[in-house]
């Protein structure tokens, strides 16, 4: 069974809006990551967060992590039609770094 | 300072024929991990190597599918008698260590079984 889940399944909004995309899981973790994937292609790493972070930023892109909730959040601000992919959350349980990957959410940023 | 490739970029084949994917891994990384994804879905995990140590096999769907990883660098995923439902984006992923949890991925291999 899928250890990340995210919502919403697709998301599209205009470009400058903001996009926020949310990840639910199961088990315990060390870290989540966030990757995105353009046109069902190779996944690119964004970023990592690990279990005893609750925040992190890297330029447009905020994480953020609940792990009493056990959830995760990505907020893209002022989002750009280059944005437009498909986004990933995986979740890294420390077992032989094997990483779970959630089903993806795919992003439509409108010029 | 290539990244991942991988190769072929597609391949398609007929039902019971085998195939076999390479992979190779950014240099110095001795991590590397296959993935499989179909049509819409996420990435399924199917096998991970580290070093000299034996392969985590946990994620292979069935006896037909085995990888190779020569000289702790290239990797090769063999599917032997390939089905239909084999169709689906083969990716390649590696890491400096087991200890680095940033993976990076090669572009994929787009497998359609005929």
């Amino acid at each position: 069974s899928q250890q990340g889940e995210e919502d919403p399944q697709a998301l599209s909004i205009q470009e400058g809006e903001n996009a926020t995309m949310n990840c639910s899981y199961k088990t315990s973790i060390n870290n989540l990551q966030w990757y995105r994937q353009n046109s069902g292609r190779g996944l690119v790493h964004l970023i990592l967060i690990r279990s005893n972070e609750r925040e992190k930023h890297s330029g447009r892109l905020r994480v953020t992590l609940d792990t009493s909730k056990k959830s995760s959040s990505l907020l893209i601000t002022a989002s750009r039609a280059a944005d437009t992919a498909s986004y990933f959350c995986a979740t890294d349980t420390g077992a032989n770094s094997k990483l779970t990957f959630g089903k993806g959410i795919t992003l439509s940023v409108r010029p | 300072g290539a990244g991942v490739s991988q190769s072929p970029s597609n391949k398609v084949t007929e039902k019971g024929k085998d195939v076999e994917l390479r992979c190779d891994p950014i240099s110095g990384h001795t991590a590397l991990y296959w993935y499989r994804q179909s049509l819409g879905q996420g990435l399924e995990f199917l096998i991970y190597f580290q070093g000299n140590s034996a392969p985590d096999k946990s994620g292979l769907p069935s006896d037909r599918f085995s990888a190779e990883r020569t000289g702790g660098s290239v990797s090769t995923l063999t599917i032997q008698r390939t089905q239909q439902e084999d169709s689906a984006v083969y990716l390649c992923a590696s890491s400096i260590s087991r200890d680095q949890e940033t993976q990076y991925f090669g572009p994929g291999t787009r497998l359609l079984v005929l």
